[in-house]
């Protein structure tokens, strides 16, 4: 079985400042990590995945996050907010299942609210 | 590459109505998984199909909700009878060796 757990629900945050976005994961396999982004009435956007290659991945527009199996956790980071950010991120693990195939398992979210 | 395709964009039904949801897979992706995301929530994985058979339908509700994928290409999503609660965006995605692409989605809403 696998699971994710983002630990905020709402992340509020002035522009210009870091971004923290905390997510923690379960998998009986190792599991492919990844970030999405949707923005209001739009679809999903993948900013970034971990597919066990370097633990430090680093997405679009200044995102990165590092996988850290030892805490079982895929935080999300920006050195800088910007006002385009403001949306809502979804942490999400990709894992073996038992029927032999792979699935998405997500988060249930985080919204990110940046204040001027 | 064209992405995964998804129609109608939009849908208003009454309850106890029936309706269908059209998803067009990129080409040569294997695996395809239809989504319901209800308002505040993360996206929850309805079915998996591999070709054009299934792998997970664990979270299905069979008693109202079908999906069938023909040839291994298209595929559609049924519900009948609709509920209120069935309100939600219903997004198509397909995938090939750990490269997951996601369709911009159905939104129902049922009154």
């Amino acid at each position: 079985a696998q699971s994710v757990t983002q630990l905020d629900s709402h992340v509020s945050v002035s522009e210009g400042t870091p971004v923290l976005l905390r997510c923690n994961y379960s998998s009986s396999y190792s599991p492919s990590l990844f970030w999405y982004v949707q923005h209001p009435n739009k679809g999903l956007q993948l900013l970034l995945k971990y597919t066990s290659a370097a633990t430090l991945v680093k997405g679009i527009n200044g995102f990165e996050a590092e996988f850290k199996k030892s805490e079982t956790s895929f935080h999300l980071t920006k050195p800088s907010a910007h006002m385009s950010d403001a949306a809502e991120y979804f942490c999400v693990v990709s894992a073996l299942m038992n029927s032999g195939y792979s699935t998405l398992t997500f988060g249930k979210g985080t919204m990110l609210l940046v204040s001027p | 590459e064209a992405g995964v395709a998804q129609s109608p964009r939009y849908k208003i039904i009454e309850k106890r109505q029936s309706v269908a949801f059209w998803c067009n897979p990129i080409s040569g992706h294997a695996t395809l998984y239809w989504y319901q995301q209800i308002l505040g929530q993360g996206p929850k994985l309805l079915i998996q199909f591999q070709n054009n058979g299934v792998v997970d339908d664990s979270q299905l509700p069979k008693d109202r909700f079908s999906a069938e994928r023909l040839k291994g290409v298209d595929s559609t999503l049924k519900i009948q009878p609709a509920k209120l609660e069935d309100s939600a965006v219903y997004l198509c995605a397909s995938s090939w060796d750990r490269g997951y692409t996601f369709g911009s989605g159905t939104r129902l809403t049922v009154v």
